[in-house]
């Protein structure tokens, strides 16, 4: 069965501050996917970024990186220098193959404080 | 590309009666299609998955005579609430992928049900 755990309910960090949320996964299959979601307060989700389960490079994409390591089971989300347009919820979500569903985590509320 | 809609974005309705939500992929044809819904300050959970013509699968515990999903076309799903009551009160949210396998899921804006 999947499963993601997202541990940290609430994170509140003045701006400019970096700062990480994890994410924890289980799964039983070799190949799976990975993703992170933004939710404004709007309730849009903006989807951040995709990773399979066989490649292991961290991404940065300006302000944002992720950091995947199986050994460990995690897909964490950094901010660097966050700033206020960062506060929103974040979801982590994990897709098996063949799986054809999304199972989301219980959600990271981000507030950034200026 | 990739905008699915959904419609209405908010709906107030009264017990007993019922209401239907309308996804819409608007820039491609989705072969499959999700529903979830959202309490307040929680994840999502899936409700079902629907595939253009066929009949929707529901994951456990989503009651398929309440909740009836309508995959009419490659463009177009509808979840209907059926005697709505106070508890249906959610965030429904509506995803849209090309492919069969949903692994690209590009997702609505919500629909805010509040049942009185």
């Amino acid at each position: 069965a999947q499963k993601v755990t997202q541990a940290q309910t609430e994170i509140s960090v003045v701006e400019k501050e970096d700062v990480t949320l994890d994410c924890v996964y289980e799964t039983r299959d070799t190949t799976y996917y990975l993703f992170w979601y933004k939710q404004p307060p709007s309730g849009e989700l903006v989807f951040l970024i995709r990773r399979n389960s066989f490649d292991e490079q961290n991404e940065i994409s300006g302000r944002y990186s992720w950091n995947f390591q199986k050994s460990t089971s995690s897909f964490n989300f950094t901010i660097t220098a966050s700033q206020v347009v960062d506060s929103a919820v974040y979801f982590c979500a994990l897709s098996e193959q063949g799986a054809q569903k999304l199972v989301f985590g219980q959600g990271t509320r981000l507030t950034i404080n200026p | 590309g990739a905008v699915v809609s959904q419609h209405p974005s908010w709906v107030i309705c009264k017990s007993g009666t019922s209401v239907k939500i309308e996804c819409r992929s608007l820039d491609f044809q989705a072969t499959t299609m999700f529903w979830y819904r959202q309490f307040p300050k929680q994840s999502l959970m899936l409700m079902a998955t629907s595939n253009e013509g066929s009949k929707a699968t529901y994951e456990q515990g989503v009651e398929k005579d309440k909740f009836l999903i309508n995959h009419a076309s490659l463009t177009l799903s509808t979840l209907t609430v059926t005697s709505a009551h106070p508890e249906d009160s959610s965030f429904y949210i509506c995803s849209a992928s090309k492919d069969s396998r949903g692994y690209e899921q590009y997702f609505g804006p919500g629909t805010r049900l509040t049942v009185t």
